[in-house]
């Protein structure tokens, strides 16, 4: 099992640009979330999602788009990237509300 | 939401036996307590959670206090591989996990 699988592990951007990052499982999660963790913090959660066409906004989700087209895939969009923005991605999925979260190995993002 | 109070720091020798202390005064009688641990450069990774009974499982033990303010994570016997940042957390309101700064936990050889 590949378990959460996130892409890239590295990205530098210019201050504008937009990118996507990728985030896709393989266990049928239904609970999807997307988390940024700054220097020295714990995770702060940006967008989540419930099932596949169900997107719902976390506690720092201005600058962020998220989709859910499949039950497998939970792309995180960047429209127009800001250096507050440099920060470590990590992708997470679980089967419900009291089990065990399954995270990717980060995306590490600098906007310069 | 709930918050949760942890030390910023603890050390432990290898091969003892590590208790990392968590506050959670505001819990409500439904929210089960998780521990989550992050190896550098990792993602975290789920070590155990519960709800009103102490667990065990093949990493960790987890000791809920009686009235459910406080728990303590408990690894038997501490290895280099158990030095982590560890995060006790309380589901919020978003069905997401509110992740605090954790404690930093050193094991000396």
């Amino acid at each position: 099992n590949a378990g959460v699988t996130q892409t890239p592990k590295f990205q530098v951007l210019k201050t504008g640009q937009s990118m996507t990052l990728q985030c896709a499982q393989d266990m049928n999660h239904e609970y999807m979330s997307w988390y940024r963790q700054d220097p020295g913090m714990g995770l702060r959660l940006i967008h989540y999602s419930v099932g596949a066409g169900i997107t719902d906004q976390g506690e720092v989700p201005n600058g962020y788009n998220v989709s859910r087209s499949t039950t497998e895939d939970f792309p995180l969009r960047l429209l127009s990237a800001a250096p507050s923005q440099t920060s470590v991605y990590f992708c997470a999925s679980t089967i419900g509300d009291t089990g065990e979260l399954f995270f990717g190995e980060g995306s590490r993002l600098t906007v310069l | 939401d709930a918050k949760t109070t942890q030390p910023n720091s603890m050390e432990s020798n290898e091969e003892e036996p590590v208790h990392l202390p968590c506050n959670h005064s505001t819990i409500s009688g439904t929210d089960y307590i998780h521990w989550y641990r992050q190896l550098p450069s990792q993602g975290p990774e789920y070590v155990i959670h519960g709800l009103t009974s102490n667990v065990n499982n093949r990493m960790a033990s987890l000791a809920i206090a009686e009235d459910r303010k406080s728990s303590t994570l408990i690894l038997h016997r501490a290895t280099l591989r158990d030095a982590a940042v560890y995060y006790c957390i309380l589901p919020g309101s978003q069905g997401n996990l509110i992740f605090g700064k954790g404690t930093k936990l050193s094991v000396k050889p």
